[in-house]
């Protein structure tokens, strides 16, 4: 099973900062396979990047996904109020689909 | 717009089977294109994949639930459901539903279940 590790734990940055979240894989992974959401409270989480780095539907370009082989990167440009979240990174091989244990992004 | 709606009870005693049903509405279950799966999520923590069935009954679990858990598909009710066995206080979580091919692109708002006697 691959694991997905994901880090820091939580990001404390301020409003218009530019964020950088690390989700790295116990083995390779395809680009085709990486994705990222984004959870706030109460909500079911929001995909946010497929195939590691294409935009889902409706997603702000001030998000952007990198990455390949075992590491990959979720950037967000300059953090909107709306963007304090938590976001998990997701892999899929072998019919099994595993998540990342999150990245909390809170207000400084 | 596709919507998913997770049911059933919200408490379970311990060494029972949980039992829950994700009810879909505003399109197909019977979609070739998708899976329909099962995600669970304790206070707090990361997001961890059950299992998953497609249209036609081909089911996928996660290895760590594989001896307990069973999903099926009721294509004439466009729902779906999961059946978690020898539930223990470890299991009291949230579950969500979700379909998805690669990723998961629509969501459940997920139930609570307490394992508790």
């Amino acid at each position: 099973e691959i694991v997905l590790t994901q880090s820091p734990g939580t990001l404390s940055l301020s409003p218009g900062e530019r964020a950088t979240l690390s989700c790295r894989a116990s083995q390779n992974v395809s680009t085709y396979y990486l994705a990222w959401y984004q959870q706030k409270p109460g909500q079911a989480p929001r995909l946010l990047i497929y195939g590691a780095s294409n935009r889902a539907t409706g997603i702000p370009d001030r998000f952007s996904g990198s990455g390949s082989g075992t590491d990959f990167t979720l950037t967000i440009s300059r953090l909107e109020p709306e963007d304090f979240a938590v976001y998990c990174c997701q892999q899929y091989g072998a019919s099994r689909w595993t998540f990342g244990q999150g990245t909390k992004v809170e207000i400084k | 717009q596709l919507q998913l709606q997770e049911s059933g009870p919200g408490l379970v005693k311990p060494s029972e089977t949980l039992s829950l049903t994700c009810t879909v509405s505003g399109g197909s279950i019977s979609s070739s294109s998708y899976y329909w799966g099962w995600i669970r999520q304790p206070p707090g923590k990361g997001l961890e994949w059950i299992g998953s069935i497609s249209y036609s009954g081909s089911t996928y679990y996660n290895p760590s639930f594989k001896s307990r858990v069973s999903i099926s598909v009721d294509t004439s009710n466009n729902h779906f459901s999961l059946k978690l066995a020898s539930v223990t206080a470890a299991d009291t979580t949230l579950y969500y539903c979700a379909r998805h091919r690669i990723n998961f692109d629509y969501w459940g708002q997920g139930t609570l279940v307490t394992v508790s006697s």
